[in-house]
């Protein structure tokens, strides 16, 4: 089983919609959590860290539940330029092991 | 600030050539990685650097070598390419040594080898 799984999509929604990503992760140690964006041929971004509470930055919504090992990210209002693949990333123990799953393709159709 | 940068940009190689991947990064970060991405998986740890003078082995460490230059600088070395090494690598650096610190990355370095 890999470590860290995501639906590879693609979502193809229309804009303004709401999609949500899911995100599995196998190792129950893991400590840090995030979602990167990476454009098409180019890095990958941060797009924002996961926090155990919960974080909201703008139309973008994470979660994190430990019980159940995911962690998920809600796009509102989706634009054009959310167009991308979404990375879950999680980190074990506060170390260097970065783990990165192989992403979520989002299509925003106009 | 540049942030980080990397060298080639693309790269042909034939099997058994050597080369190396160089990586700088002007924000003063301690930490240092090599990634590669293939299509279908995530991005896997090759080596990372905690800080200056150290190094560690990640996920795929073998068939390559690396150097902490100094603070800035991080090279990837592939000491004879193999076509299974055709791939996306990518450099990042972050702040420190904690799990939490976000990461940067450069633009990535397309390799084939034939």
């Amino acid at each position: 089983r890999k470590e860290v799984e995501q639906d590879p999509g693609p979502f193809n929604v229309p804009e303004g919609a709401t999609v949500a990503f899911n995100c599995t992760y196998s190792n129950s140690a893991s400590q840090s959590f995030f979602w990167y964006r990476q454009d098409c041929r180019k890095e990958p971004k941060l797009l924002m860290s996961v926090y155990s509470s919960g974080n909201e930055d703008g139309r973008f919504t994470a979660q994190l539940n430990r019980a159940s090992q995911y962690i998920s990210l809600l796009i509102r209002d989706s634009k054009l330029s959310d167009s991308a693949t979404y990375l879950c990333v999680v980190n074990e123990n506060y170390g260097q092991n970065f783990v990165f799953g192989p992403g979520t393709r989002l299509s925003v159709l106009p | 600030n540049a942030g980080v940068t990397q060298t080639p940009k693309f790269q042909v190689l034939k099997t058994g050539q050597s080369m190396t991947l160089q990586c700088a990064q002007d924000m003063n970060h301690n930490s240092m990685y090599w990634y590669r991405q293939d299509p279908g998986m995530g991005l896997r740890l090759i080596y990372y650097s905690a800080s200056e003078g150290t190094t560690d082995k990640g996920e795929v460490p073998n068939g390559y070598n690396v150097s902490r230059l100094n603070k800035r600088e991080f090279s990837l070395r592939l000491e004879s390419a193999a076509p299974s090494q055709t791939s996306v690598y990518f450099c990042a650096s972050s702040v420190g040594t904690s799990g939490s610190n976000e990461q940067f990355f450069g633009p990535g370095t397309r390799l084939t080898v034939l």
